[in-house]
């Protein structure tokens, strides 16, 4: 079956400095990827959609200049968090989309990474 | 209101026993209805879809009712490896770039 992976799995990092995600989709194209952040006991929130060639279109909330989004190639999403804080730490969660037909396609959710902030 | 709204639990049940999850949506507009599982640390892994006819998979049950915007998960016969949170996920459309919606999620505890 498809699969994303994303990388790192779990990273910490110090107040001020920015972290990269990487999210890949391993054996297809995908030409929407969505970036979510699950906080404790909480929800998977979508962050921002984004696509293969265009900027990101985030959610109402989210800080564009803050949450930095990628959409290099068909197969690879990046989300930068930029001079983090403590209130970022969360566990952060890609999504793929693999399109199977005019109007169907299946979804597959990275493993996710764990950001924690000091 | 949120957009998807979900029994907020937690429910524990005795392995065997039968459990139902609702859910309800506020975009009349939906399209596409799933059942998530999520275990503790790890990302959502996708349990069923659900049609608006009701569809079963094994002890699952999944039913749609568009007109009150509702869904529902039927557990029968749990096991302790059921235990995980729920999410119900509704997306808008069918295009490739229709957002999914998570529900806040149910967390299911079976005990033996």
């Amino acid at each position: 079956g498809a699969v994303v992976s994303q990388h790192p799995s779990w990273v910490i990092c110090k107040s001020g400095t920015s972290v990269k995600i990487e999210c890949r989709s391993l054996d297809f194209q995908a030409t929407t990827m969505f970036w979510y952040r699950q906080f404790p006991k909480q929800s998977l929130m979508l962050m921002a959609t984004s696509n293969e060639g265009s900027k990101a279109t985030y959610e109402q909330g989210v800080e564009k200049d803050k949450f930095l989004i990628n959409h290099a190639s068909l197969t690879l999403s990046t989300l930068t968090v930029t001079s983090a804080h403590p209130e970022d730490s969360s566990f952060y969660i890609c999504s793929a989309r693999r399109l199977t037909g005019s109007s169907s396609y299946e979804q597959y959710f990275g493993p996710g990474t764990r950001l924690t902030v000091t | 209101r949120k957009e998807v709204e979900q029994d907020p639990g937690p429910f524990n049940v005795p392995e065997g026993a039968t459990v139902a999850f609702n859910c309800t949506y506020s975009n009349s507009a939906s399209q596409s209805f799933f059942w998530y599982r999520q275990d503790c640390r790890k990302e959502p892994k996708l349990l069923m879809s659900v049609y608006s006819s009701g569809n079963e998979d094994g002890r699952f049950t999944a039913q749609l009712n568009r007109a009150s915007q509702y869904i529902s998960l039927l557990i029968r016969d749990s096991k302790l490896s059921d235990s995980a949170t729920y999410l119900c996920v509704v997306t808008a459309g069918y295009s490739s770039a229709s957002k999914i919606i998570f529900g806040s999620g149910t967390r299911l505890s079976i005990r033996p």
